[in-house]
């Protein structure tokens, strides 16, 4: 069964850092894109980044650029979000996703507040 | 950018009803490959988002023959031959033939 778990979601004060985790069972990790999305209390989805198979590439969402990082470990099955200078705008669940142009399997998410 | 707008905000449809949700792109969604890279997710209450269609009208796996998609370039639509109660949730057009990937408003179905 696939399977894509988040974990590493907090309450943090503006300005703080988090690292958050995705552990991927039931797939070949290593084939495969991986994204994070997120989705802010009563609003809609947003993406926030990709990275390639083997980590030689990544994208980002402007309003993430310098602040977020993703990375993987594909020895663990493991996609990373590192998370920099957090804002109040940033408080959301956020959500790794398999992809393949498609998003066709996601996690469960897991909740970033961000406040003082 | 390629900004999605879908139509409407929300929809309230009587069990056994058709429903219809558009999605309009900016630019359009057909790449060199032939391919067009526009897919359609719901998310229903308390849940995270499950992919319904992949380039415009592909069912993915599991997913009732009552949904179906069409559309091409920058104008697509959803179709939901007969509402049922487990329908109920929003639906957001995405797309993905360049970055950054961008999502729809979403789309809110009732059921009456």
């Amino acid at each position: 069964e696939v399977q894509l778990v988040e974990s590493g979601g907090a309450l943090v004060q503006p300005g703080g850092s988090l690292r958050l985790s995705c552990a991927v069972s039931g797939f070949t990790f290593s084939n495969y894109w991986m994204n994070w999305v997120r989705q802010a209390p009563g609003k809609g989805l947003e993406w926030v980044a990709t990275i390639r198979q083997d980590g030689s590439g990544t994208y980002y969402v402007d309003f993430v650029k310098g602040r977020f990082t993703i990375s993987r470990d594909n020895a663990k099955n493991s996609l990373f979000l590192q998370m920099n200078s957090l804002r109040a705008e940033d408080t959301a669940v956020y959500y790794c996703a398999k992809y393949t142009r498609a998003m066709g399997v996601w996690g469960q998410g897991t909740t970033v507040t961000v406040s003082s | 950018d390629i900004v999605m707008t879908q139509t409407p905000l929300s929809l309230s449809v009587t069990p056994g009803q058709p429903a219809s949700i558009s999605c309009k792109s900016s630019q359009s969604l057909l790449h060199s490959d032939g391919k067009t890279y526009l897919y359609w997710y719901l998310q229903k209450p308390g849940q995270s988002p499950q992919l319904l269609i992949y380039e415009v009208s592909n069912r993915f796996s599991g997913v009732p023959d009552r949904f179906s998609g069409s559309g091409s370039g920058t104008d697509f639509t959803l179709k939901i031959s007969r509402v049922e109660a487990d329908d109920v949730g929003v639906y957001y057009c995405m797309q993905s033939i360049q970055f950054p990937l961008t999502f729809g408003g979403g789309s809110k179905v009732e059921i009456k």
